[in-house]
Parts: C-alpha cells; structure tokens; sequence
C-alpha cells in the first residue's frame, strides 16, 4: 500500500529542472508532498485533492491524475535550499490517515 | 505561533524499559498524528486522534504500543517493555481537521535510542 517514489535520488546544479514520481496501486482521493531536510520535520508543500488537478507555489508545482493514481512534482529552476528529501503522502479513499512513500533524495549543487 | 512541540527531543533507553513520549500539538488543531520513522525511510503511520479519540489505531505496530490525548490536546505515546527495534525517530504532527484538506504540521521528533 505504500506509495511508489522515482527516482531515489536526483543530483542537480542550480538552475536546472527535476521531476519527482508518486505512484499507487490503491485508488487514491488526495495526495500531499513534503520536503524534509537532514535532520528536521516534514514541511509541507501543497495538497492535490482532485483528478487532473495541478497546482503550484513558486517554481514548484505538481500535478495528479486520479485514474492512473500518480502524482508528479515539479521542481524548475532548482535552487540551493531545494536541497533535502520529498515525500509524497497518499490518502486513499475512505481513510483520513496518510501513508508516504520512502522519498527522493534531491541534491542541488552550485 | 508556536508550531508543534515534541518532548524529549532524544530519549536512551535500555531493552524492556518502559518510555513515555509527549507530543504539544498546535493550540485548536483537533487532529493529532503519530508517526515513526527510520534511517532512510518515509513517516510511518501509528495512529490518529479526532479530539480525545483515537480514530484510527491500524499502524500501532502491538499493544506494546498504546498513546491516549485525555482532554483533546496534548498527546503521550507509551511504549511498554522496548525493543532494540523500536529504535526510531517518533514524530508527531497536527492539522485543523482531518484527511484530505488539512495539512499536517509535525513536531521536531524525538529520536528514541533502545539499547
């Protein structure tokens, strides 16, 4: 039931772009992405609650798509500080708890 | 404001010991979340508080495991007879409701050692 995270690990120089793979094999109704950096707490990026949905804060954005049950998250213009580990946390239907995949290790390098 | 707290922030404990470990969620946040996490691994569910209940205990991994929140706000997960195994960091996390439309604020964590 745990959600399927690609790629691992991602090695990037500033200014370029990456994407980062949420899959599921359950029917999902939200999914909700955070970064975590080396020794401190999830902090949360955005919720996706609706098929096709896609959203976006600063060059950060993501989007999900309900009926093959994948979530994408989109990182442009990489940035020092996008430096640390995502997770993606799944809510499938009918349950109000999460369930997060094993993360993707992001290294952004000047 | 003040985010969510977590106490200890690292707990050593020897095999079969008993521990306690408090979570401070956000002032009004009705949802309480707790998680375990090792090396190289996402957050793993525990269990879940709407208010005082516990609504959903499925990830308690045995009832060495038990965490009560008596008046809907602070909450203390127990962890009975310990295992090395049990080595972990523990995170708590808060939202202003449940499920979908509520981001999870987590606490800090607190790294529990069982030697």
């Amino acid at each position: 039931q745990q959600p399927v995270q690609s790629p691992q690990a991602v090695i990037l120089r500033e200014g370029e772009d990456a994407v980062i793979n949420c899959s599921s094999s359950k029917a999902l109704y939200s999914v909700h992405w955070y970064r975590q950096k080396h020794g401190e707490a999830p902090v949360f990026l955005m919720i996706l609650l609706k098929g096709g949905e896609q959203k976006g804060h600063d060059k950060i954005s993501a989007s999900f798509n309900e009926k093959k049950q994948q979530s994408s998250l989109y990182l442009t213009a990489s940035q020092l500080s996008y430096s640390g580990t995502y997770f993606c946390g799944t809510e499938r239907k009918g349950y109000s708890t999460l369930t997060f995949g094993k993360g993707t290790m992001l290294l952004v390098s000047p | 404001g003040a985010g969510v707290s977590q106490t200890p922030s690292n707990k050593v404990t020897e095999k079969g010991k008993y521990v306690e470990l408090r979570c401070d969620p956000i002032s009004g946040h009705t949802a309480l979340y707790w998680y375990r996490q090792s090396l190289g691994q996402g957050p793993e569910f525990l269990i879940y508080f709407q208010g005082t209940g516990a609504a959903d205990d499925s990830g308690l991994p045995n009832d060495r495991f038990f965490a009560v929140r008596p008046e809907g706000s602070v909450s203390t997960l127990k962890i009975q007879r310990t295992e090395r195994g049990d080595s972990a960091v523990y995170l708590c996390a808060s939202s202003a409701g449940q499920g979908s439309y509520n981001e999870q604020f987590f606490g800090p964590g607190t790294r529990l050692t069982v030697l």
